[in-house]
C-alpha cells in the first residue's frame, strides 16, 4: 500500500522560505503516469494545490503563487520536495502531498488526486 | 475565492439522500473531468469519485457522481452520521493550466 509522509518544520519567519519534504514508501516515486504533488489547506479554508511534478522533472505550478514554488524530486531517496519562498502569514496552511493522475483522456484532462499523506501543519510567524 | 462554486453547507436525516453540486466553466468542468473528495474531521481528504463517475475500490456505492456541462453533482444515499464530512469537489483548469477546487460543502447528518 502506497504511503506518503511529509517532513519539514512547523515554523517559518516571515519573508524566509518554506521547506518540506515527503518520503514515498510502497512503491516507487519513478512509475509511469504517476505525479506527485503538494496541496495545502489553510485554517478553516478550502483546498488549494500548490504544484506538481513527474519523476522526470517535468513540473506544474499553480500561477496564483506567482513563481514562489519549486518542487523537485530524488528518485535515489524516493522523495519529491516543495520550497515556497518569501512567505507570509497567508502561507500558514497544512501542508499535503499527494500522488495524482494527470492525462489527456479522449480530449479532456484527467486529474485526481488518489493517495495523500496525513498532513504536516506550518505555521508563518516571526 | 474558489474556481469552483459549491453550497457552504448541506442538512439531511440519516438514511436519506443529498446532492451536493459544483458549478465550473467551460475552461474548467466542461472540458475536464470532475473529482470528489471527503475529508472527515481532522483528517486528509480522501478520494471518493474521480473521472466523473467511477468509484475507487473501496467507497460504497451509496457515493455517486455525475456531470452535465459545466456543472456536477455529488450524490449520498443511505446517510449515516459518519458520513458528517467536508465534501470537495476537483477538477483542472485549461485556462490557468492549474488543478481547482470548490470551496467544499460542509454535510450534517441530523
Amino acid at each position: 500500500q502506497l504511503q506518503l509522509q511529509e517532513s519539514g518544520p512547523g515554523l517559518v519567519k516571515p519573508s524566509e522560505t518554506l521547506s518540506l519534504t515527503c518520503t514515498v514508501s510502497g512503491g516507487s516515486i519513478s512509475t509511469d503516469s504517476h505525479y506527485w504533488g503538494w496541496i495545502r489547506q489553510p485554517p478553516g479554508k478550502g483546498l488549494e494545490w500548490i504544484g506538481s511534478i513527474y519523476y522526470t522533472g517535468t513540473t506544474y505550478d499553480n500561477p496564483s503563487l506567482k513563481s514562489r514554488v519549486t518542487i523537485s524530486v530524488d528518485t535515489s531517496k524516493n522523495q519529491f520536495s516543495l520550497k515556497l519562498s518569501s512567505v507570509t502569514a497567508a502561507d500558514t496552511a497544512v501542508y499535503y502531498c499527494v500522488k495524482h493522475f494527470l492525462q489527456w483522456e479522449q480530449g479532456k484532462m484527467l486529474l485526481y488526486f488518489d493517495y495523500w499523506g496525513q498532513g504536516t501543519p506550518v505555521t508563518v510567524s516571526s | 475565492q474558489s474556481v469552483l462554486t459549491q453550497p457552504p453547507s448541506v442538512s439531511a436525516a440519516p438514511g436519506q439522500k443529498v446532492s451536493i453540486s459544483c458549478s465550473g466553466s467551460s475552461s474548467n468542468i466542461g472540458n475536464s473531468y470532475v473529482s470528489w473528495y471527503q475529508q472527515l474531521p481532522g483528517t486528509a481528504p480522501k478520494l471518493l469519485i474521480y473521472e466523473n463517475d467511477k468509484r475507487p475500490s473501496g467507497i460504497p456505492d451509496r457515493f455517486s457522481g455525475s456531470k452535465s456541462g459545466t456543472s456536477a453533482t455529488l450524490g449520498i444515499t443511505g446517510l449515516q452520521t459518519g458520513d458528517e464530512a467536508d465534501y470537495y469537489c476537483g477538477t483542472w483548469d485549461n485556462s490557468l493550466s492549474a488543478g481547482v477546487f470548490g470551496g467544499g460543502t460542509k454535510l450534517a447528518v441530523l
